[in-house]
């Protein structure tokens, strides 16, 4: 399996544009979540969702979030409008046992 | 609700020293504990883990951690480093075995030096 894979790696937008950042998890597992790393922060998690429904979206910032999972291969997380505040690693992790599996991650740059 | 501590934001070592990487945890139900590791422009991997049974769990590259549930700790050692063990290590805690749902500590970066 390629593990969880995620798109675009790297991103620079200017404030106010809309950002989609995609995650393929490993085929099989049923949770999937998504995280967001910065220096000031560390590791928060966005939201997850099991069998393809979100569980607990807590920890999305605000309304400018959304998460949408609609199919058990893809997931995204988009950022309307964004703000230079957004500027971050977004992970995308997937498992089936607890033991997570981490993309490599989209780092986010916002101008 | 749980949450984790990490003591030190960074650890400076030789090679060939050993290391502890301290890891403190608040929750007000049973917990199962975590390290992850992050090399540079990575994604974060599973170290090790405490699930049950044995305090002592142990890693393939030779670090181990001991879970002590009167300290509320879960402090991940290596008697001798590598160079290559240079990355960041992260301690996570989480209320259920089985869906991932972890809570991370901020991170300990660990440099080892020649």
């Amino acid at each position: 399996d390629a593990g969880v894979i995620q798109s675009p790696r790297h991103e620079v937008t200017e404030m106010g544009q809309e950002v989609t950042l995609r995650c393929k998890p490993i085929s099989g597992h049923d949770y999937l979540f998504w995280y967001r790393q910065t220096m000031m922060r560390g590791l928060e998690l966005l939201i997850y969702f099991n069998n393809n429904v979100p569980i607990d979206d807590s920890g999305m910032p605000e309304d400018r979030f959304s998460a949408k999972m609609p199919n058990a291969s893809f997931s995204t997380l988009k950022i309307q409008p964004s703000e230079p505040r957004d500027s971050a690693v977004y992970f995308c992790a997937s498992t089936y046992t607890g033991e997570l599996f981490f993309g490599e991650g989209s780092r986010l740059t916002v101008l | 609700a749980q949450s984790v501590t990490q003591l030190d934001s960074q650890v400076p070592v030789f090679e060939e020293a050993p290391v502890e990487l301290r890891c403190n945890y608040s929750s007000s139900v049973s917990v199962y504990l975590f390290w992850y590791v992050q090399y540079p422009n990575q994604g974060l991997q599973l170290l090790l883990k405490y699930l049950s049974g044995s305090t002592l769990v142990e890693s393939i590259n030779g670090f181990e951690a001991e879970f002590n549930k009167s300290q509320t700790s879960f402090h991940l050692r290596k008697p001798s480093v590598h160079i290559s063990d240079t990355a960041e290590y992260f301690c996570a805690v989480s209320a259920s075995s089985n869906t991932g749902k972890l809570i991370f500590g901020q991170g300990t970066t660990l440099q080892v030096k020649p």
